[in-house]
């Protein structure tokens, strides 16, 4: 099993609509959570990251943490095609400066 | 955010051969570090690299395929050796933030090997 899961995708989109994101993971002791936006052919892009659980909101983007059913969610409003892209969920524990374990990400497609 | 560059930024090698990849950072960093990410899987940590003592490799890595330098506090390379078709992949150069959860990625090497 992997320690984080996520489904793949592609999830498509109206212009306009909520796109809602998710992931599920194994380890309990994970204290950071982070959401990068990666265009194709182009490295990770950092959106948000979080500490524990509750919302965070950044202008389109808020980012949920539901440490007790180990679930973290990603929702971008007013989705543009701009916002097609893979979205990766990332997680580590707390001292594991940069050792991150990432979903396998999911594929957004935003259309017009 | 910390800025970011690799060379090369895109390569094809032959199997049996070895290539270099750079990366450089526009400010001083304690450690950076490799992930691999391969067609459809999560990117994947390859090893840490700090300045002036060994790199630590993760589960699965080892020294002598992906030898790691880091002569000074913003410059890194991971070499890939005696490369097969099963090395094709992105290779990510990364870097942290001043705060733990931030973490910065490069722009990649794309790496196909024949």
């Amino acid at each position: 099993q992997k320690e984080v899961e996520q489904d793949p995708g592609p999830l498509s989109v109206p212009e306009g609509a909520i796109v809602s994101l998710n992931c599920t993971y194994s380890n309990s002791a994970f204290q950071y959570f982070m959401w990068y936006r990666q265009y194709s052919r182009k490295g990770p892009e950092l959106l948000m990251y979080t500490y524990s659980s509750g919302n965070k909101e950044d202008g389109r983007f808020t980012a949920q943490v539901d440490k007790s059913s180990k679930y973290i969610s990603l929702f971008i409003r007013d989705s543009q095609p701009s916002d097609s892209a893979t979205y990766l969920c990332a997680m580590t524990l707390r001292g594991s400066w940069g050792k991150l374990q990432f979903g396998a990400g999911t594929q957004v497609v935003v259309t017009p | 955010s910390a800025v970011i560059s690799q060379k090369p930024s895109r390569d094809i090698c032959q199997r049996g051969t070895s290539l270099t990849i750079q990366c450089q950072v526009d400010s001083q960093v304690t450690m950076m570090f490799w992930y691999r990410q391969q067609p459809g899987q999560s990117l994947t940590l390859i090893a840490t690299a700090n300045q002036g003592s060994e790199a630590t490799y993760e589960s699965g890595f080892v020294i002598d395929k992906f030898p790691i330098s880091r002569p000074n506090l913003t410059f890194s390379t991971l070499t890939v050796s005696n490369m097969s078709p099963e090395d094709s992949s992105i290779y990510l150069c990364s870097v942290g933030g001043g705060e733990e959860a931030e973490q910065y990625f490069g722009p990649g090497t794309r790496l196909t090997v024949t």
